[in-house]
């Protein structure tokens, strides 16, 4: 069975502060692609990035980073001098690839509160 | 449009009623999905098509739960017989068939109330 943890339920923050949203998963697949999303108040949720499971390079996006380390099944997310704009919440996921299931198994989600 | 589109995108329904939701995915995008959204938790699958095919309805609570998509375009998710429960937001996905890894991208989503 897979599973996503986001521990953090809501954080809040000042603008400008850099924030770290943390996702751990639980998966017995070989091959998988965890991702990140984001679901502003208006309620649709907005693709960030994908990363597949053999590939631990982390990547930086604008104001975006991701940190994957598969030694602690965790796929970490900072936003760096965050803005008023960020604030969502932001959730993980997972999907294999072993299996052929499609279906991503999200996290409960971390929502952010950037105050100005 | 370019993006998924999602219809109604509120429906009050009263108990025992039956309730279709409609998704219109990204044209040309293979794959479609349905998610629900109790409020306050991450999504939850339901059932996935590829084109017309139902391959995965494993996420499907019950069987007053049952989702179509008789042409491989748009899907219809029908709820039977609404209990209180059912009230969430239902989400549609749609993405393209690669063989490596793919995003999902979601629709507005449809929220339900059942009174």
């Amino acid at each position: 069975a897979q599973k996503v943890t986001q521990a953090q339920t809501e954080i809040s923050v000042v603008e400008k502060e850099d924030v770290t949203l943390d996702c751990v998963y639980e998966t017995r697949d070989t091959t998988y692609y965890l991702f990140w999303y984001k679901q502003p108040p208006s309620g649709e949720l907005v693709f960030l990035i994908r990363r597949n499971s053999f590939d631990e390079q982390n990547e930086i996006s604008g104001r975006y980073s991701w940190n994957f380390q598969k030694s602690t099944s965790s796929f970490n997310f900072t936003i760096t001098a965050s803005q008023v704009v960020d604030s969502a919440v932001y959730f993980c996921a997972l999907t294999s690839m072993d299996t052929g299931r499609r279906a991503l198994t999200f996290g409960s989600g971390t929502r952010l509160q950037v105050q100005p | 449009g370019a993006g998924v589109s999602q219809s109604p995108r509120y429906k009050v329904a009263k108990r025992g009623q039956d309730v279709a939701l409609r998704c219109d995915p990204i044209s040309g995008h293979v794959s479609l999905f349905w998610y629900q959204q109790a409020l306050g938790q991450g999504p939850e699958f339901l059932t996935y098509f590829q084109n017309e095919a139902q391959l995965d309805k494993s996420g499907l609570p019950s069987d007053r739960f049952f989702a179509e998509r008789p042409e491989g375009s748009v899907s219809t998710l029908k709820i039977q017989r609404t209990q209180q429960e059912d009230s969430a937001v239902y989400l549609c996905a749609s993405s393209e068939w690669t063989s490596g890894g793919y995003e999902q991208y979601f629709g507005p989503g449809t929220r339900l109330t059942v009174t």
